[in-house]
């Protein structure tokens, strides 16, 4: 089972939006509607900041939305701050067999 | 407040073997899932195993299948890896993960700060 298929880097400036796609394949991203993003900021942990393609956390910033079409979903980040510059990561779940596959991880950069 | 805590990484000769800790407080543990997820240095993160709040369910990543096992001591909160014959390529920080509820399908919400386990020679 391959990663799912991210953009090696994303950047924007502050207060403008940008969008980080996740593409994967029929058999993840496009069966279920189980994918997850995660922020992690260097040498931390990282967090969830969307479940279930679209949904927010409590504690997690309304700047924050998801989406999915088809085998690709999304992450976009709204208002751009300089907090928002970190390593994010979606994750699909991918059938009893393969269970979760990640994505290959998105620097962004605000400039 | 929720927190999971790692232990047990380390330095490992290859072939050698590790057993991993990650003590959970601040919830009822045995009502959720947990994930064991890695990552090797400068690297993408890659889900290795999960278990049940029961323990009845397990699974696992297909390249640790074998040689790593995944449980739980629901009486002392805390879930293990125990990883048998180790590679190098299993040289990463491990992150243990509380899944969104009891089932083994979910999302990874929190997670632990992580262990390193190193597998050289």
């Amino acid at each position: 089972q391959s990663a799912l298929t991210q953009p090696a880097s994303v950047s924007g400036s502050p207060g403008q939006s940008i969008t980080i796609s996740c593409t994967g394949t029929s058999s993840d991203v496009g069966n279920y509607n189980l994918v997850s993003w995660y922020q992690q900021h260097p040498g931390r942990a990282p967090q969830l900041m969307i479940y279930e393609v679209n949904k927010r956390p409590s504690g997690v910033s309304y700047r924050f939305s998801g989406s999915k079409s088809g085998n690709t979903a999304s992450l976009t980040i709204s208002g751009l701050q300089a907090e928002d510059e970190a390593d994010y990561y979606c994750c699909s779940y991918a059938g009893s067999s393969t269970f979760y596959v990640f994505g290959t991880g998105t620097k962004v950069t605000v400039l | 407040e929720v927190q999971l805590l790692e232990s047990g990484g380390g330095l490992v000769q290859p072939g050698g073997s590790l057993r991993l800790s990650c003590a959970a407080s601040g919830f009822t543990f045995s009502a959720y899932a947990v994930s064991w997820v890695r990552q090797a240095p400068g690297k993408g993160l890659e889900w290795v195993s999960a278990i049940s709040g029961s323990g009845g369910s397990t699974n696992y990543l297909n390249s640790v299948e074998g040689r790593f096992t995944i449980s739980r001591d629901n009486s002392k909160n805390t879930v293990f890896l125990q990883m048998n014959s180790l590679r190098a390529e299993d040289t990463a920080v491990y992150f243990c993960a509380r899944h969104g509820g009891q089932k083994l399908v979910s999302w990874f919400d929190p997670w632990g700060q992580g262990t390193l386990v190193t597998v050289s020679s």
